[in-house]
């Protein structure tokens, strides 16, 4: 079964530094997202991108935060200056049109 | 109007039994409703889902049922196991909008 894949599995970054989480999602998807998830919190939605641009962010998803489609396969979220508050479970999916979300495993980002 | 609101939070079924997970929702533009399982350190798992054009929805043990006027929907999981101990999330999202959550229930199943 076709898989989302998420790097690295936990990062662990001072206070102030840039973190960039990775993901390759399905490769016939067409929608893609990252959401967070604080722990033993609900999962928050983060932004959605399509066609090679933002097509929807939250309110959480400020200056500090930007997503790129480098290449045709991944998929990143980069965090420019982390804040203690931004320690979370952070989760790329993807999906085609009409579909739920297939999930990756997850980055557990600590910042210290 | 984007808030989904689950209940319960945490839920304790013995092995055998019923567990029924409820969600809420405000916004009537959604029309896509799934509900997602979660294993502790793994992301949700999308287990079934329905579209407001039906009423219940049936895989295996699991079977949503949905009440578009009262703006309800429920997650049934009949002869619970122990392996279904897990964190539930239900969700309602446009087609091709972001998708948003309830808080989760966390289901305990005991053998």
């Amino acid at each position: 079964e076709p898989e989302v894949t998420q790097t690295p599995s936990h990062q662990v970054t001072q206070m102030g530094q840039e973190v960039i989480l990775r993901c390759v999602p399905i490769s016939n998807h067409l929608y893609f997202y990252w959401y967070r998830q604080i722990l033993g919190q609900k999962v928050e939605f983060l932004v959605s991108f399509y066609n090679n641009e933002i097509s929807e962010k939250s309110e959480i998803f400020d200056d500090q935060f930007s997503v790129e489609r480098p290449d045709g396969s991944n998929f990143t979220l980069k965090i420019r200056s982390t804040k203690l508050e931004d320690s979370a479970m952070y989760f790329c999916a993807s999906r085609q049109e009409e579909h739920g979300y297939t999930f990756g495993s997850g980055t557990r980002l600590t910042v210290v | 109007q984007q808030q989904v609101k689950q209940s319960p939070q945490s839920l304790i079924v013995q092995k055998g039994g019923i567990s029924i997970i409820n969600c809420a929702y405000e916004n009537t533009a959604f029309d896509y409703f799934p509900w997602y399982q979660q294993f502790p350190g793994k992301g949700p798992a999308l287990l079934i889902a329905i579209r407001p054009d039906v009423s219940e929805k049936k895989e295996g043990r699991f079977t949503i049922s949905f009440n578009k006027s009262a703006k309800q929907f429920s997650l049934h999981i009949m002869d619970s196991q122990p392996g279904d101990s897990a964190t539930y999330f239900c969700a309602a999202s446009r087609r091709t909008g972001k998708s948003t959550f309830g808080d989760g229930t966390t289901l305990t199943v005991k053998p």
